[in-house]
């Protein structure tokens, strides 16, 4: 079956160190996206790729990189420069880039991560 | 620019009565409108969807949402509460490129 996959399910981090969040998708969605969830906050858009090669910053980018090498790809880097971390993160695909977004997103399960 | 407005943070129902969920956006033009359902520690699966065809959508586990142009509204709704709709839900306009979320709504439902 086709999706979007998320791992790992559960990351601590400790102060000062980065964190990789994978992300993978076999829709062959060309739009991905990173979202960052905390409570009563609804989602916040960290990242979006609309092709391979190529993303834009969404409205909280400071403190997070992504890389798009791969069209079924998508990481999100964690720096240390984030000074809040602690949050649920929720990888997106949609269909296409350029008005795909209107046949809405395919979300993975998520990854809550942790500052210990 | 597009905004989203959910009206009510937490809603809470009887076991069988109706739900009703109020979302209203802004938006320069008609967008697509998404309701989507999150379950503790899940990710956002979709329940419907409006991209300007009948302005009444019907979705999955009986939910049906009334996109109303001018009140700017696409209120969910749902005749017959269970317990397995408890969950946050969240309203989402969309333009070419990305959604907006609003801040959901988390629903109880009370046996």
């Amino acid at each position: 079956d086709g999706g979007i996959t998320q791992s790992p399910k559960y990351l601590f981090r400790k102060e000062g160190q980065n964190v990789t969040l994978s992300c993978e998708q076999n829709l062959n969605h060309d739009a991905m996206y990173w979202y960052r969830q905390d409570p009563g906050q609804g989602l916040r858009l960290i990242y979006y790729s609309q092709i391979v090669n190529d993303f834009q910053k969404g409205d909280i980018a400071e403190g997070y990189s992504v890389s798009r090498e791969k069209k079924e790809s998508f990481p999100l880097t964690v720096t240390s420069a984030q000074k809040n971390p602690t949050a649920f993160y929720l990888c997106a695909s949609s269909i296409t880039g350029t008005g795909g977004a209107r046949y809405g997103y395919t979300f993975g399960s998520g990854t809550r991560l942790t500052v210990v | 620019a597009q905004s989203v407005t959910q009206l009510d943070s937490h809603v809470s129902v009887s076991e069988g009565t109706p739900v009703l969920l109020r979302c209203n956006y802004s938006s320069s033009y008609s967008p697509s409108l998404f309701w989507y359902v999150q379950h503790p520690n899940k990710g956002l699966q979709l329940l419907l969807k409006y991209t300007s065809a009948a302005t009444l959508v019907k979705g999955i586990n009986g939910f049906e949402a009334e996109f109303k142009k001018s009140e700017t509204s696409f209120h969910l709704t749902k005749p017959s509460a269970h317990m397995s709709d408890a969950a946050e839900y969240f309203c989402a306009p969309s333009n070419d490129y990305k959604l907006s979320f609003g801040a959901g709504t988390t629903v109880t439902v009370r046996a």
